[in-house]
């Protein structure tokens, strides 16, 4: 699977909006983007999937550059409960659900009050 | 309610003791996972199983044993032979969609 590359850790406070930013500069041409949540003590929790543009649930949204190289996890208006560590991940959808997942260190996001 | 279940949620064992942690999901997902998780790091990957009677080690499968005699059931050993099993376990599954459901995991500590 292709490497990622996220910040170790972020700051923000409650109500705003949290852009998590990941790199990938290796992604295959069949390799989809997906970002899960895990809080501590607790199994990882999926959040969000794409391959390319935007894509947006009741959750998140997720922005593709053209080159998809990168992506952004974006968190609107985020609360104290949204504290938690972020992990994105690369690898083909046909096998993203089947195959194992390689989970970096992630990124530690603290919401203040 | 469908899902995975793991057990127990702390588990404590003497040095030299192996030890089968449980894990059990009733979402008929073919595939089974099981992670360790050190504080501070991210998970990685021990055994896992695309389908019933077959597994693959991962990136760390020594010194640890699986079975997956049934679609729903997918038990890791944890044997004397591995040197720093406390750590945080985590089983998963996954079907036909992209992504993979987590159980609540088991907190092993040895002594």
């Amino acid at each position: 699977l292709a490497k990622t590359t996220q910040p170790i850790s972020m700051d923000s406070y409650e109500g705003q909006e949290v852009n998590i930013t990941c790199s990938h500069n290796n992604i295959a041409t069949n390799d989809y983007i997906t970002w899960y949540q895990q809080f501590p003590s607790q199994g990882p929790r999926f959040i969000i999937q794409g391959y390319k543009t935007k894509v947006t649930n009741e959750v998140a949204s997720l922005f593709i550059p053209a080159d998809r190289k990168s992506s952004t996890l974006s968190l609107p208006r985020v609360s104290l409960s949204d504290t938690a560590v972020y992990y994105c991940l690369v690898g083909g959808r046909g096998d993203t659900g089947r195959r194992a997942l390689t989970f970096g260190s992630g990124t530690r996001l603290q919401v203040q009050p | 309610d469908g899902g995975i279940t793991q057990s127990p949620k702390y588990l404590f064992r003497k040095e030299g003791q192996n030890v089968t942690l449980s894990c059990e999901q009733n979402l008929n997902h073919d595939a089974m996972y099981w992670y360790r998780q050190d504080p501070g790091q991210g998970l990685r990957l021990i055994y896992y199983s695309q389908i019933v009677n077959d597994f693959q080690k991962g990136d760390i499968a020594e010194g640890y044993s699986v079975s997956r005699e049934k679609k729903e059931s997918f038990p890791l050993t944890v044997t004397s032979a591995q040197k720093n099993p406390t750590a945080f376990y985590l089983c998963a599954s996954s079907g036909q969609k992209p992504e993979q459901y987590f159980g609540p995991g088991t907190r092993l500590t040895v002594t």
